[in-house]
């Protein structure tokens, strides 16, 4: 089982859909849960952080975070075709370990 | 602007060749990274580096190499010892507040020809 699951599309919806996209962990050690957003051909930038368990919002975007499933959530309201890219998950335990990638979900966002 | 240069932004290599890949930084950030990726394979770890003269193997460091002699650089060869480079190849470095998660380079696309 790999540490990291990450259904990687590709996820098509129409512009207005809100989106949700999940990942899976094995690591209960895991503390810091990130989401990246990357466009084609660009390095990944950062959307979303959290630590532990809980909700985050941010302008159109909700990260969940539930330990005691094992499951992260990235939620998109009022999707825009400018949301079209790569969404990868990543987390690391406690300390100075690198982060540990999911494989990425494609999402499309047609107008 | 503070960042991450990585280049050349694309890389053709021969067969039997080394090359370099570099990863410059003026953000002042202890630990760098050099990930891979592949389609569908998402973002693996190659080598890492958390402060300056040490680094460590990622998870698939075989027919890499690397050298970390100042903070801003951390440098990434490929050698032809790696049969399978083509990829993009993704650098990042955070810094002492790691709550920030990584702040990545544009990439370097390698490619064998």
């Amino acid at each position: 089982q790999k540490e990291v699951e990450q259904d990687p599309g590709p996820l098509s919806v129409p512009e207005g859909a809100i989106v949700s996209l999940n990942c899976t962990y094995s690591n209960s050690a895991f503390q810091y849960f990130m989401w990246y957003r990357q466009y084609s051909r660009k390095g990944p930038e950062l959307l979303m952080y959290t630590y532990s368990s809980g909700n985050k919002e941010d302008g159109r975007f909700t990260a969940q975070v539930d330990k005691s499933s094992k499951y992260i959530s990235l939620f998109i309201r009022d999707s825009q075709p400018s949301d079209s890219a790569t969404y990868l998950c990543a987390m690391r335990n406690s300390g100075n370990t690198p982060l540990v990638f999911g494989k990425g979900t494609r999402l499309s966002v047609i107008a | 602007d503070g960042g991450i240069t990585q280049s050349p932004k694309y890389l053709f290599r021969k067969e039997g060749q080394n090359v370099t890949l570099s990863c410059e930084q003026n953000l002042n950030h202890d630990a760098m990274y050099w990930y891979r990726q592949d389609p569908g394979q998402g973002l693996r770890l190659i080598y890492y580096s958390q402060i300056v003269n040490d680094f460590q193997k990622g998870d698939i460091a075989e027919g890499y190499s690397v050298s970390r002699e100042k903070k801003e650089s951390f440098p990434l060869t490929v050698t032809s010892a790696q049969k399978n480079p083509t990829a993009f190849y993704l650098c990042a470095s955070i810094g002492q507040s790691y709550f920030y998660g990584y702040t990545f380079g544009s990439g370097t696309r390698l490619t064998v020809v």
